[in-house]
């Protein structure tokens, strides 16, 4: 168990919908990611966020939207779902960032099918 | 696009033998590289690190091998078990940045 929590475990949306996805960090860990994952493709960064704001963007959709709240944890909404949105999202977290050496764990995934 | 890629998509090793998994990198001002194994249904589980000040680091019957001058990095898992079975995919972080690029990920698979 990383302590990384991501719920749900498992969605299944028609397309034109909105879902959340959401994230609880490891105690402690400051900074989030998001990652998108499909069958045909590695990781794909989404967005980092750092004690509330936006550290790193990456190839996240405009469809697509993050934020990390006060507590700490983070939600990632996606809108005006298509079909190839179908994917695992991840979340991960560590104490600060990669670039200060800390490790980063990964939770266990949000698996969103939309159809 | 992302520039960390693996050479080969699927290794197949034999129960016992070393497995060597190569990655490739463009980004010649990357100074940390993670290695991650991805079991099936399950995230992504940190391996072992290297910065760029290193060449060699060694964990539990895993080595991690970085050579700056060809941009290329390996894992090496001694003694393959059936449970390593799994994704393997390497990572890259900028000096300065936060932004993790992963590769698309070497599959490998344990022969009995």
């Amino acid at each position: 168990d990383s302590g990384v929590t991501q719920t749900p475990k498992h969605l299944i949306t028609a397309t034109g919908q909105r879902v959340t996805l959401r994230c609880s960090p490891r105690s402690g860990d400051l900074s989030v990611y998001w990652y998108q994952q499909s069958l045909d493709q590695g990781l794909q960064f989404l967005i980092q966020y750092y004690n509330g704001e936006e550290r790193a963007k990456g190839n996240i959709l405009e469809r697509f939207s993050a934020q990390q709240f006060p507590d700490l944890h983070s939600e990632l909404n996606l809108s005006s779902l298509e079909l190839g949105d179908s994917a695992l999202y991840f979340c991960a977290s560590s104490a600060r960032g990669p670039a200060s050496g800390n490790t980063i764990y990964f939770g266990e995934g949000s698996w969103l099918t939309v159809v | 696009g992302e520039n960390v890629g693996l050479h080969l998509p699927t290794l197949s090793v034999q129960e016992g033998d070393n497995s060597i998994i190569n990655c490739a990198y463009s980004n010649s001002a990357s100074d940390y590289f993670i290695w991650y194994k991805q079991e099936s249904g399950k995230g992504p589980q940190f391996i072992i690190d290297i910065r760029s000040n290193m060449d060699k680091r060694q964990g539990q019957r895993v080595t991690v091998l970085l050579n700056k001058t060809v941009k290329h990095l390996s894992l090496q898992i001694a003694a393959t078990q059936p449970g390593d079975s799994a994704v393997y995919f390497c990572a890259e972080i900028g000096a300065h940045s936060d932004k993790i690029i992963f590769g698309k990920g070497t599959r490998l698979h344990i022969l009995p």
